[in-house]
């Protein structure tokens, strides 16, 4: 199977645009997790869908938003960036059985504000 | 509450053993995971433990659990230098009708000769 897959890997904005971000899960897999990576705040925790619905949020603004398709693909959106926005973004994918809830990384996208 | 805390360095020499601690807080986590991060990649799930279990092996890697104190260790044996990587331990913790991955903030384990 293929793994988690992120695009596009690298990515650099300006102050105040907007960016998507893309995320396929692993086949079969209907969790999709989204996190930040700073160095200075870690891994946070943005939002996880799950049949195309919002099931967890985390404490982000209203500028970061997500949503999911019938086929799992989730994409991640930012907008009016800021600089503090600067961070790899991960996306993670499980098969959501129950409380095992094993996730699956991709490689991230590395997301510079300028 | 919802916490889970690790060290954030660890140094070892190469052909040692790691001990990676952690501690967590919700006492109805039903799974606990070990991620290992090397630089510019995201997380790669190493091993993960069932919180009715004690001890989980695997080649190199024990997991040790101590559920009265909610604490978690990983053992690397034979440290390498390939082990170099930031290891983020996580627990699984029942959430609504489903469940929620929490994560600490990672220990950087760097090697030495």
């Amino acid at each position: 199977k293929a793994g988690v897959t992120q695009t596009p890997r690298y990515l650099i904005k300006t102050r105040g645009q907007q960016v998507t971000l893309s995320c396929s899960p692993i086949s079969g897999h209907r969790s999709v997790s989204w996190y930040q990576q700073t160095p200075g705040q870690g891994l946070q925790f943005l939002f996880e869908y799950f049949s195309e619905t919002q099931r967890n949020k985390g404490n982000f603004p209203g500028r970061f938003s997500g949503r999911q398709f019938s086929n799992s693909r989730s994409e991640m959106n930012v907008s009016t960036l800021e600089l503090g926005d600067s961070a790899l973004y991960l996306c993670a994918s499980s098969e959501s059985t129950g409380t095992k809830n094993i996730q699956y990384f991709g490689a991230g996208t590395r997301l510079s504000v300028l | 509450g919802e916490d889970v805390e690790q060290s954030l360095f660890l140094s070892v020499r190469e052909g040692d053993s790691s001990v990676i601690n952690c501690t967590y807080t919700d006492s109805s986590s039903t799974y606990l995971y070990w991620y290992k991060q090397e630089p510019g990649a995201g997380l790669q799930l190493l091993t993960y433990i069932f919180s009715n279990m004690d001890m989980k092996q695997d080649q190199r890697l024990t997991v040790l659990l101590n559920k009265k104190d909610k604490h978690l260790s990983l053992r690397i044996a034979d440290t390498q230098t390939g082990d170099s990587a930031i290891y983020f331990c996580a627990e699984s913790i029942r959430y609504s009708s489903a469940s929620k991955i929490i994560f600490g903030s990672g220990t950087r384990l760097s090697i030495r000769p």
